[in-house]
């Protein structure tokens, strides 16, 4: 079956540092990734996706690149802000059928000033 | 705004009682999910539907119904509430042609069964 793995969290990181947070999975053929954020008390929103191997998503500063040999998509940011507290989750889905959702177990990320 | 609407935000139930967990969406998507995030396990799928009429289960379907009469309507009913159902739910949403967009979520419904 289809199982994405996060590092576990809490990642905790001073403003303006560096983020990488990991995400690999397994799935049958080529799934589309995503990354969501959970902000805190709300609903889950789409951070940025890709769909084939090479395609780099982005979006707010955030970047993810899937890489089919290491069938990994991992997330990154060059200076992350207090407001980017929150809670990740890496996701995959079939491309093709009736394609639900897999979720990683979520990563959490607080940021200090 | 458009995007999918989920009532109430907050419910406490005693073990045994029943309660539907509505969700509504005005994006004319086809497919529908409820998923139930418990800590340290991210978010699991309980039921689904690809349209009016058609649900199937996901990972952990017990203790739960659905049904879809409308393509904007796919409420959850809990049939005997238990402790271990304790939970948040979400219920999501998007369009069948348009994988790239990714699902539109709910705020979620904080349930406690005590």
């Amino acid at each position: 079956g289809n199982s994405v793995t996060q590092m576990e969290g809490p990642v905790t990181l001073s403003e303006e540092a560096f983020l990488t947070i990991n995400c690999t999975y397994t799935a049958t053929g080529y799934p589309s990734l995503f990354w969501y954020v959970q902000y805190p008390g709300e609903g889950l929103q789409l951070l940025l996706k890709a769909t084939k191997a090479d395609d780099k998503g982005s979006n707010k500063g955030f970047e993810a690149t899937y890489r089919k040999e290491t069938t990994s998509f991992h997330l990154e940011k060059g200076s992350v802000q207090v407001s980017d507290s929150a809670v990740y989750f890496c996701a995959l889905t079939p491309n093709s059928g009736y394609s639900t959702l897999t979720f990683g177990k979520g990563t959490m990320l607080l940021v200090s000033p | 705004n458009a995007g999918v609407t989920q009532t109430p935000k907050f419910q406490v139930l005693k073990t045994g009682q029943s309660m539907t967990l509505q969700c509504a969406q005005d994006m004319n998507h086809e497919y529908m999910s409820w998923y139930r995030q418990d800590p340290g396990m991210g978010l699991r799928l309980i039921h689904y539907s690809v349209g009016a009429g058609i649900t199937d289960q996901g990972e952990v379907p017990n203790g739960y119904n659905v049904s879809r009469s409308t393509t904007e309507d796919f409420p959850l009913r809990l049939l005997s509430a238990a402790p271990s159902q304790t939970s948040v739910y979400f219920c999501a949403s998007r369009n069948r042609d348009r994988l790239n967009y990714g699902y539109t979520f709910g705020s979620g419904t904080r349930l406690t069964v005590v």
